[in-house]
C-alpha cells in the first residue's frame, strides 16, 4: 500500500527558480527518505531525516519534517537542467528496513 | 566501484514463458529488495530477503518467485502465472541497523511480444 503522497504530482519550473515538493504519510515512523529518479534509472538516495529532525539540509537540498502533520518537504534551491526528474519520498512504516514508497512528483526544469 | 548490477537492461517474454531477472551487489549489504514500477507510479515491494536464505513476500508477490543462495545475489523470476508482467523492475539492497538508505540498480524492463 502507498503511505507517502507526494504533492504537487508534476511541476514545472524555470532554471534558477526554487522547486518545492511535499510528502504526506499515515503512520508513525523513525525516518523519512527522498529519492531521485532520472528517466529510465534506478533511484538515487538523496536525503534521509530522522523523526527527531526538523530540518535537513544537502548542497542545494533542503528536507523538513513535520511528525504532528505527518509531512515532509524537499526544496530544491537555484534549480538547473539537470534536476529534472522524478522525485519520490518514502518512509520506513513498512518494518524491517522496508519502505514504502509514494507516486512521486514529476518535476520539469526549462533552460 | 562498490553498486548494483541488474541485467538485462531489457527482456521480452513470450506467453506462457518464465524469465529470470538477474541482481548482484557487491556492497557487502545483507538487505536486499525487488520493486515493479508502473508507469507514472511509484515503487512497489515484490520481495525482500534480510538475510541468505531468507525472503518474504512484499505486496504483490503473486507470479514472482525469488531465491536468495548467496549474500551477493537476489535473482527474480516473472512466472507464467503473472498476467501483467510488462513493467520496469528495481532491485535495491541496504545495510544493517535502522536508519539505513537504499542503493538501487538500473532497472530491468520487461516487456511481452
Amino acid at each position: 500500500s502507498q503511505q507517502g503522497e507526494e504533492d504537487p504530482q508534476a511541476l514545472s519550473i524555470q532554471e534558477g527558480e526554487n522547486a518545492t515538493m511535499n510528502c504526506s504519510y499515515k503512520t508513525s515512523i523513525n525516518n523519512l527518505q527522498w529519492y531521485r529518479q532520472n528517466s529510465g534509472r534506478g533511484l538515487v538516495h538523496l536525503i534521509l531525516i530522522r523523526s527527531n529532525e526538523r530540518e535537513k539540509h544537502s548542497g542545494r537540498l533542503r528536507v523538513t519534517l513535520d511528525t504532528s502533520k505527518k509531512s515532509s518537504s524537499l526544496l530544491i534551491t537555484a534549480s538547473r537542467a539537470a534536476d529534472t526528474a522524478s522525485y519520490f519520498c518514502a518512509t520506513d512504516a513498512g518494518g524491517g528496513n522496508k519502505l514504502v514508497f509514494g507516486a512521486g512528483t514529476i518535476l520539469r526544469v526549462k533552460s | 566501484d562498490g553498486g548494483i548490477t541488474q541485467s538485462p537492461k531489457y527482456l521480452f517474454r513470450k506467453e506462457g514463458q518464465n524469465v529470470t531477472l538477474s541482481c548482484e551487489q557487491n556492497l557487502n549489504h545483507d538487505a536486499m529488495y525487488w520493486y515493479r514500477q508502473d508507469p507514472g507510479q511509484g515503487l512497489r515491494l515484490i520481495y525482500y530477503s534480510q538475510i541468505v536464505n531468507d525472503f518474504q513476500k512484499g505486496d504483490i508477490a503473486e507470479g514472482y518467485s525469488v531465491s536468495r543462495e548467496k549474500k551477493e545475489s537476489f535473482p527474480l523470476t516473472v512466472t507464467s502465472a503473472q498476467k501483467n508482467p510488462t513493467a520496469f523492475y528495481l532491485c535495491a539492497s541496504t545495510g544493517t541497523g535502522g536508519n539505513q538508505p537504499q542503493h538501487f540498480g538500473d532497472g530491468t524492463r520487461l516487456s511481452i511480444l
